[in-house]
């Protein structure tokens, strides 16, 4: 399978806890973004990485949230002392500006964070 | 203000009919694109279909086609003779383009949950 893959796929924890999450894009794109969806909503933008530069962020990523990725490939988001309204399902997508002609980002299948 | 409106929060079609799914969109940009993507149950988001703002063609991939007017700021979806497969969330989302740049984050409706029936 040559898609973008995440995990975990699904994360229980309780309020206070961290978690954190990883991404593995699409070998020979660049760019990797992270979203964050909520039940009846669009994804939201949240980050975004050019090779291991992050290039922009959402006002939506608070302190307690931060994103890595250290050598270009993979990426993790971790959420600090995680509160109940951190209960959505986070997407990661990635797309390269030489192989796509519309450089439209593929996503994978989302780790869905419910916090209690 | 919202910059994606999606305002069909469900759908109805029969299967092998046509259906048009309604976005609308807010920018000041003169560069921008336009895509959906479908969601389905499973949660993974599909890209089906661009359109650029300087396209002067509707873009059809297949069954999908976008109907662009860009005086209306409208980018419809058409999906022709309906699948039972294609009963899913389905999202409009628009690409600013900062500088020219294309690296840009995708601005998401909120979506149209479409159904197809036997």
């Amino acid at each position: 399978d040559t898609g973008v893959s995440q995990d975990p796929r699904h994360k229980i924890t309780k309020r206070g806890q961290n978690v954190t999450f990883r991404c593995d894009p699409i070998s020979e794109h660049n760019r990797l973004y992270w979203y964050r969806q909520t039940l009846g909503q669009g994804p939201e933008f949240l980050t975004y990485f050019q090779n291991e530069a992050q290039l922009e962020k959402s006002r939506l990523l608070s302190d307690r949230f931060s994103a890595e990725r250290p050598k270009g490939s993979f990426s993790t988001l971790e959420i600090q002392r995680t509160e109940q309204g951190d209960s959505a399902m986070y997407l990661c997508a990635s797309s390269s500006e030489w192989t796509s002609a519309y450089n439209e980002q593929f996503f994978g299948p989302g780790t869905r964070l419910t916090v209690l | 203000a919202q910059k994606i409106t999606q305002t069909q929060p469900g759908m109805f079609v029969q299967e092998k009919e046509a259906v048009t799914l309604d976005c609308t969109y807010d920018t000041s940009d003169q560069s921008y694109g336009l895509f959906w993507y479908k969601q389905p149950s499973s949660g993974e988001m599909i890209f089906l279909i661009y359109q650029g703002s300087y396209d002067e063609q509707n873009a059809t991939e297949g069954r999908y086609s976008l109907n662009f007017q860009k005086a209306r700021k409208s980018a419809n979806l058409v999906i022709s003779a309906s699948q039972l497969g294609d009963s899913a969330m389905y999202f409009c989302a628009m690409r600013e383009a900062p500088y020219g740049g294309s690296q840009g984050n995708l601005i998401f409706g909120k979506g149209t949950k479409l159904s197809v029936k036997p």
